[in-house]
């Protein structure tokens, strides 16, 4: 199966700040089949970027998605409050699906 | 408004069975493959189970760490899927949500239900 693994497991930011956050697939991953969640503690996942770049309904604009092959970003131009959250990224390119452990950003 | 709502969870003693149920509204249940997914503290996220449309004969896959002993079924006059777990283990334990698959991304998940598998 395509293991992903996010880095870093836990980052802070300050408001205002830019923010990269990156997934790392095992083997190569079609840019249309790998996604990102958001998820706050005690809610469930929240579908957040679908196919590498492209965002969900509501997502701020300040989100954007990256990259190719077997490397994947998520960036926010400018850290607001509301983004603290653990965010993790999800291939459905090869069965079974697999998600990465998340990426824990809290406000610094 | 999409909504997923599952129920059934609870405690449960390792080696027994539990089934879960998840009534959805807000879209035409019948055209959507539904899935289940789990998270845990020690395995995060890990998808469980899928199941296809009728037109599909309602075919399903399982992930390796649960074949053979969950079963997941859908009645689509009911907008409900369900996942029967059997011979339960420790390692069940966890969070199940009941996901929507939009295109292959899990657009829509529901609140979620805790397992858990504990002596």
């Amino acid at each position: 199966q395509i293991v992903l693994t996010q880095s870093p497991a836990i980052m802070s930011a300050s408001l205002g700040e830019r923010v990269t956050m990156t997934c790392t697939a095992s083997s190569s991953v079609s840019s249309s089949y790998l996604h990102w969640y958001q998820q706050k503690p005690g809610s469930s996942p929240k579908l957040w970027i679908y196919s590498t770049s492209n965002l969900a309904s509501g997502v701020p604009a300040r989100f954007s998605g990256s990259g190719s092959g077997t490397s994947y970003s998520l960036t926010i131009s400018s850290m607001e409050a509301e983004d603290a959250a653990t965010y993790y990224c999800h291939q459905y390119h090869r069965s079974p699906p697999t998600f990465g452990g998340g990426t824990k950003l809290e406000i610094k | 408004e999409v909504k997923l709502e599952e129920s059934g969870g609870g405690l449960v003693q390792p080696g027994g069975s539990m089934k879960l149920s998840c009534v959805a509204s807000g879209f035409t249940f019948s055209n959507y493959w539904m899935n289940w997914v789990r998270q845990s503290p020690e395995k995060g996220l890990e998808w469980v189970a899928e199941i296809r449309l009728k037109s599909n004969n309602y075919a399903t896959h399982y992930a390796e760490s649960v074949k053979g002993r969950f079963t997941i079924s859908r009645d689509d006059s009911k907008s409900s899927v369900y996942l029967q777990m059997n011979n339960l283990r420790a390692e069940d334990t966890g969070i199940y949500y009941c996901t929507l698959l939009g295109a292959d991304w899990f657009a829509y998940w529901g609140q979620g239900t805790l397992v858990t598998v504990s002596a």
